[in-house]
C-alpha cells in the first residue's frame, strides 16, 4: 500500500466551477498534510498545510482534513484557468522529518 | 521568502560520469532533502539531512550519495552515473518550526547518454 494515494485524473473542470482533489494517507500517526501545486516545468509550490481535523480556507482554496478516515482534500473555488496544474497531495509523519508524496492530479480549467 | 536554488537547470552526461548536482538554501533551515520526479512515478525521496554530517537514506537511495558538511549546502552525488538515473532532481528545505513545510529549488534536469 502507497503512503499516500491520489486519483492521477485527469480532472477537468470548467471555469468558476468548484474543483474537488483527493488524498488518502495510509500512516494513522501523520500529523502535517500538505498540497502542492506543480505548473508544467516547474517545481513545487506550497498552497496549503493543515494539522487538525476540519476545514482551512485561504483565498479560493480550503483543504480539509479528517484523520479518522485518513483522508485530506482540496477544494478551489471559481476555478481560474490559471489553477491549471497538478496538484500534490504531501504527508508528514513528523517521524524523521520525511514528507511521502502522492503521484499527483492533473487539473484542467476549461475557459 | 524562503530561496532554494540549485546548480544546475539542465545537466547532460554520459554513463560512468561521477555527477554532483548541489542544492543551498538561505533560511538556516534544518531539513533538507533531495527527490528525484518521474512521469508516473511522482516525487521519490532519494536522500535527506536533518543536521550538518547528518544523512538518512530515503525510498530509493542506490546509486547516490550525498554530503552536507555546512547547513545551508546538501549535494547529491551520483557516483557513476547510468541511463536509468535520467530524471528531474528536486531539492527542497524545511524547518521544524514551519509545521513542516516544504520549500523547493527550481530542479535540475539531469540526462543520462
Amino acid at each position: 500500500q502507497k503512503e499516500v494515494e491520489q486519483n492521477s485524473g485527469p480532472l477537468s473542470v470548467p471555469e468558476g466551477a468548484i474543483a474537488s482533489l483527493n488524498c488518502t494517507y495510509s500512516d494513522r500517526g501523520s500529523q502535517s498534510f500538505f498540497w502542492y501545486r506543480q505548473y508544467s516545468g516547474k517545481s513545487p509550490e506550497l498552497i496549503m498545510s493543515i494539522y487538525s481535523n476540519g476545514d482551512k480556507e485561504d483565498g479560493r482554496f480550503t483543504a480539509q482534513l479528517n484523520k479518522a478516515s485518513q483522508y485530506v482534500s482540496l477544494l478551489i473555488r471559481d476555478s481560474q484557468p490559471s489553477d491549471s496544474a497538478t496538484y500534490l497531495c504531501a504527508v508528514n509523519r513528523n517521524t524523521g522529518n520525511q514528507f511521502y508524496f502522492g503521484t499527483g492530479t492533473s487539473l484542467t480549467v476549461i475557459p | 521568502d524562503v530561496k532554494v536554488t540549485q546548480s544546475s537547470r539542465y545537466l547532460v552526461k554520459r554513463t560512468g560520469e561521477k555527477v554532483f548536482l548541489e542544492c543551498v538554501q538561505d533560511m538556516d533551515h534544518e531539513n533538507m532533502f533531495w527527490y528525484r520526479q518521474d512521469p508516473g512515478l511522482g516525487l521519490r525521496l532519494i536522500y535527506f539531512s536533518y543536521d550538518v554530517k547528518m544523512k538518512e537514506k530515503g525510498d530509493i537511495p542506490e546509486g547516490y550519495s550525498v554530503s552536507r558538511e555546512k547547513k545551508e549546502r546538501f549535494s547529491l552525488i551520483l557516483e557513476s552515473a547510468s541511463t536509468n538515473q535520467t530524471s528531474m532532481y528536486l531539492c527542497a528545505s524545511s524547518t521544524v518550526f514551519s509545521g513542516g513545510r516544504g520549500f523547493f529549488g527550481p530542479g535540475t534536469r539531469l540526462t543520462v547518454l
